[in-house]
């Protein structure tokens, strides 16, 4: 069965730096026809994509937040890490992370339950 | 950036009717456009790949149409359970974009 547990702080202040921490289970991060990607959503509005890493560590990243974003995975611990910096109350939302299949086209397949985070000081 | 037009933004239907949601990129992207369910403080579910492939465990009522610019997403026959919100996603070598999301409310 594949699951993938979103994990990080609840709170963060205004202009720290937020690290989540995607640990999945029932595949490998080293698999050449999967890859992780990070997305979120504000209370309320629509999804936003963030992140994405595959097996050969190939990242990319959102235009408009590419600077505060950096992706990397730890294969021997199934982990995907997201870190943002300079957090502001507007990046408050829910963070979910999702497998990417890449197999007959590219699609986020299974997907975390999401983790909160709140910014305010 | 491909950004992508979602419409209509809401929808109010009965159960029964057909609907369908439109999804317009702002450039040519073959067929590289997945649609997924949210329901209220769910994670989302995909129902579509490549657009027109049904996701194993779907039901058949959904489906998915277009290529290039414009992109249909239909449900024949609106069941209760259907009430979520429904997103477009494109994708190519280097980003991902999602629509705005059409919210589906029963009559």
């Amino acid at each position: 069965q594949v699951t993938l547990k979103e994990s990080g702080p609840v709170l963060v202040k205004p202009t720290e730096t937020l690290t989540l921490t995607c640990t999945v289970s029932g595949f490998s991060l080293s698999n050449a026809r999967m890859g992780v990607s990070w997305i979120r959503q504000p209370p309320g509005k629509a999804l936003e994509w963030l992140a994405h890493i595959f097996s050969n560590d190939e990242k990319s990243y959102s235009t408009s937040l590419k600077s505060r974003l950096t992706i990397s995975k730890d294969t021997s611990k199934s982990q995907v890490v997201l870190t943002m910096t300079n957090m502001d109350p507007v990046d408050t939302a829910t963070y979910y992370c999702a497998r990417m299949l890449l197999w007959f086209g590219e699609r986020m397949d299974v997907w975390g339950k999401g983790t909160t985070v709140t910014v305010s000081s | 950036d491909i950004q992508m037009t979602q419409s209509p933004s809401s929808l109010s239907a009965s159960v029964g009717d057909r609907v369908t949601i439109t999804c317009q990129a702002s450039q040519d992207i073959s067929n590289y456009l997945n649609w997924y369910q949210q329901k209220p403080g769910k994670a989302p579910k995909l129902l579509i790949y490549d657009a027109s492939n049904l996701e194993t465990g779907v039901p058949s009522r959904f489906s998915g149409s277009g290529s290039g610019t414009d992109f249909t997403f239909t449900i024949s026959s609106l069941q209760p359970e259907d009430i979520a919100t429904y997103y477009c996603q494109q994708y190519d070598n280097l980003s991902v974009t999602f629509g705005q999301g059409t919210k589906l409310e029963i009559k």
